[in-house]
């Protein structure tokens, strides 16, 4: 049983295409989470959804766009793809006072 | 504001040796502490964490962390090395209060050898 699950996996596409990846969690969980991985593996918050409100919003391109249409899923829009949007994205899940958060296995997303 | 400082980006060790992963915080307000790891190609996973009472925090495969509120440290320890913990190690830290925000530090990479 996946607790936090995304798809695709890998997703390659070329610049200035659309494209989104979806994550679900199944811990009922009332919080969710976009963060980006970069090159170096330095892990970044995106956004952060509670009980499908927006909570965190960091200094992100409005190129990008996350979309919770309940609890269980927090998909991540991307408009006009840029090479520096390659990256490794993570969804990640917890209760709702936040301790612990669970992450899926990640989205890889090169721009070619 | 809330960072972390992970003062070694590598660290290799050989197997069964002893290791310490360094991590520095800083806060101003109350703080909640983790340790992660991602093993290659996969999400992360928590290995440990501190919120409150004993200050010796234990972890998964024998893993452990001591918080240091004087000197702003929560390092990770193992005290005997296994290949398998061959991995990127990363500390993060929540302020207290409803900030859900857990920021990162830039991770370490344990290479266990031979």
């Amino acid at each position: 049983d996946t607790a936090v699950s995304q798809t695709p996996k890998y997703l390659v596409t070329q610049m200035g295409n659309d494209k989104s990846i979806k994550c679900e969690q199944n811990l009922g969980h009332d919080t969710m989470y976009w963060y980006k991985q970069d090159s170096k593996k330095f892990l970044k918050i995106m956004f952060s959804y509670n009980n499908k409100e927006l909570i965190i919003n960091e200094t992100v391109p409005n190129r990008f766009s996350p979309k919770s249409p309940d609890k269980a899923h927090l998909n991540l829009h991307i408009n006009s793809l840029e090479l520096g949007d390659s990256a490794v994205y993570f969804c990640a899940s917890s209760p709702q006072t936040a301790d612990t958060q669970y992450f899926g296995p990640g989205t890889r997303l090169t721009v070619l | 504001a809330q960072s972390v400082t992970q003062l070694d980006s590598q660290v290799p060790v050989f197997e069964e040796a002893p290791v310490e992963l360094r991590c520095n915080y800083s806060s101003s307000v109350s703080v909640y502490l983790f340790w992660y790891v991602q093993y290659p190609n996969q999400g992360l996973q928590l290995l440990l964490k501190y919120l409150s009472g004993s200050t010796l925090v234990k972890g998964i495969n024998g893993f452990e962390a001591e918080f240091n509120k004087s000197q702003t440290s929560f390092h990770l320890r193992k005290p005997s090395v296994h290949i398998s913990d061959t991995a990127e190690y990363f500390c993060a830290v929540r302020s207290g209060g409803s900030n859900y925000k857990l920021t990162f530090g830039k991770g370490t990479l344990l290479t266990v050898n031979p």
